[in-house]
């Protein structure tokens, strides 16, 4: 597509429950990133997909978060028993992934709210 | 780990102003990107740097790659109301991986009316 897609816009669950968030990266980009975005804070890195290689998962805060990109493509990142602290927005951003010029372009987020 | 510190963490200013704001690190970056949150919305790409010393312009805002490397800063001229938002810096290139992306935490930007 002409942008990074995410889905839902906007996602209010129970304490407990699991929820997906998925990104859909720009046609071609074979680098894609996810970003958690507390209210008012930066950017905080979660998770880096970059064509066959293994992900960089370093940033994922604990064992209830996990994504996974099929084919090279769209992505879905998993929170497990989620928790009040887990709401966020989560932002995903792709690139077409070339050295010297790595240019993230981000979806509009998903906001989740954790009741 | 390697971090950006990204100054200052908010604004008030009145329409018109110029704004200045900077990034330093102790790493050495290979690309430097400033980007713009909206709110509601995910940050959009403003001004990319490849180059030390690079001095580039996209309209009313003018960025600067530093010599060493390790800072760049952003300026805005004559502000006006729609310039409101949040803008992060980005690094890339540290220990030569282009990417290993790192931001700043935000320079929030409030125009008083």
């Amino acid at each position: 597509g002409a942008g990074v897609s995410q889905s839902p816009s906007n996602k209010v669950t129970e304490k407990g429950k699991d929820v997906e968030l998925r990104c859909d990266p720009i046609s071609g980009h074979t680098a894609l990133y996810w970003y958690r975005q507390s209210l008012g804070q930066g950017l905080e890195f979660l998770i880096y997909f970059q064509g066959n290689s293994a992900p960089d998962k370093s940033g994922l805060p604990s064992d209830r978060f996990s994504a996974e990109r099929t084919g090279g493509s769209v992505s879905t990142l998993t929170i497990q028993r989620t928790q009040q602290e887990d709401s966020a927005v989560y932002l995903c951003a792709s690139s077409l992934y070339r050295t010297g010029a790595n240019v993230l372009t981000f979806g509009a987020g998903s906001r989740l709210t954790v009741l | 780990g390697q971090q950006l510190n990204q100054s200052p963490q908010s604004m008030f200013i009145q329409e018109g102003e110029d704004v200045s704001m900077n990034c330093t690190s102790s790493s050495i970056f290979n690309t430097w990107l400033w980007y713009k949150q909206d709110p509601g919305e995910g940050p959009v790409l403003l001004i990319a740097l490849y180059k030390a010393g690079e001095l580039t312009s996209n309209g009313r805002l003018t960025a600067q790659f530093g010599i060493t490397r390790k800072d760049s800063f952003l300026n805005i001229s004559a502000s006006i109301p729609s310039d409101v938002g949040i803008y992060f810096c980005a690094g890339l290139g540290v220990l030569g991986r282009d990417d290993k992306i790192i931001f700043g935490k935000g320079t929030r930007l409030h125009i008083l009316p």
